[in-house]
């Protein structure tokens, strides 16, 4: 089936610093997003990307919507302490179904 | 409260066991959505309904696993003969339906079932 490859698995940061992670995938998808999920909570959605080559921000969260449709990532500026957390890349897939195919997610950690 | 609610929370059962999840999506959301996330794993799609019916069914992993939204609200995903397996953080969500693609998918905060 439809699988996203997210990377990396697990960062640690300072405060401050700057972090990005992608995905990348062997199909196209049509939308991609990206989620953050706290413990114990449901993944809240970040930024929406669905156009090839869109360039989206929200804040000091910047995601790109790769041209060949394939790939994505995301860029957090200037982490703080509350950054922490797991991040995932999911895609919507070609076909009309409205599902959403997920990555196995980025492990966040923020060292103030 | 305004967002997706599912309970119970928490569920253990014994192998063998039958169990209900339910799901209440934000009011208004015709779309709803079920997807099971194992430990260190996404989610991983299992059915969506647009109304009552399931528009795609296709992540149900065998006849074990059942859902239903009889009303277009409330829904209840069924599993009979639990596995050891079938342990993961079951998600709800759901969106207002109108299908233009990545239409918004709002998150409740999962039941965890845990089978013994």
């Amino acid at each position: 089936g439809q699988q996203l490859n997210q990377s990396p698995q697990s960062m640690f940061i300072q405060e401050g610093e700057d972090v990005s992670m992608n995905c990348t995938s062997s199909s196209i998808f049509n939308t991609w997003l990206w989620y953050k999920q706290d413990p114990g909570e449901g993944p809240v959605l970040l930024i929406a990307l669905y156009k090839a080559g869109e360039l989206t921000s929200n804040g000091r969260l910047t995601a790109q919507f790769g041209i060949t449709r394939k790939d994505s990532f995301l860029n957090i500026s200037a982490s703080i302490p509350s950054d922490v957390g797991i991040y995932f890349c999911a895609g919507q897939p070609q076909g009309g179904s409205e599902k959403l195919v997920f990555g196995k997610g980025t492990k966040l950690t923020v060292n103030p | 409260g305004a967002g997706v609610s599912q309970t119970p929370s928490n569920k253990v059962t014994e192998k063998g066991k039958y169990v209900e999840l339910r799901c209440d999506p934000i009011s208004g959301h015709t779309a709803l959505y079920w997807y099971r996330q194992s430990l260190g794993q996404g989610p991983e799609f299992l059915i969506y309904f647009q109304g009552t019916g399931a528009a795609d069914d296709s992540g149900l992993p065998n006849d074990r696993f059942f859902a239903v939204r009889p009303e277009g609200s409330v829904s209840t995903l069924k599993i009979q003969r639990t596995e050891r397996g079938d342990s993961a953080v079951y998600l709800c969500a759901s969106s207002t339906g109108r299908g233009r693609g990545g239409d918004e998918q709002f998150f409740g905060p999962g039941t965890r079932l845990t089978v013994l």
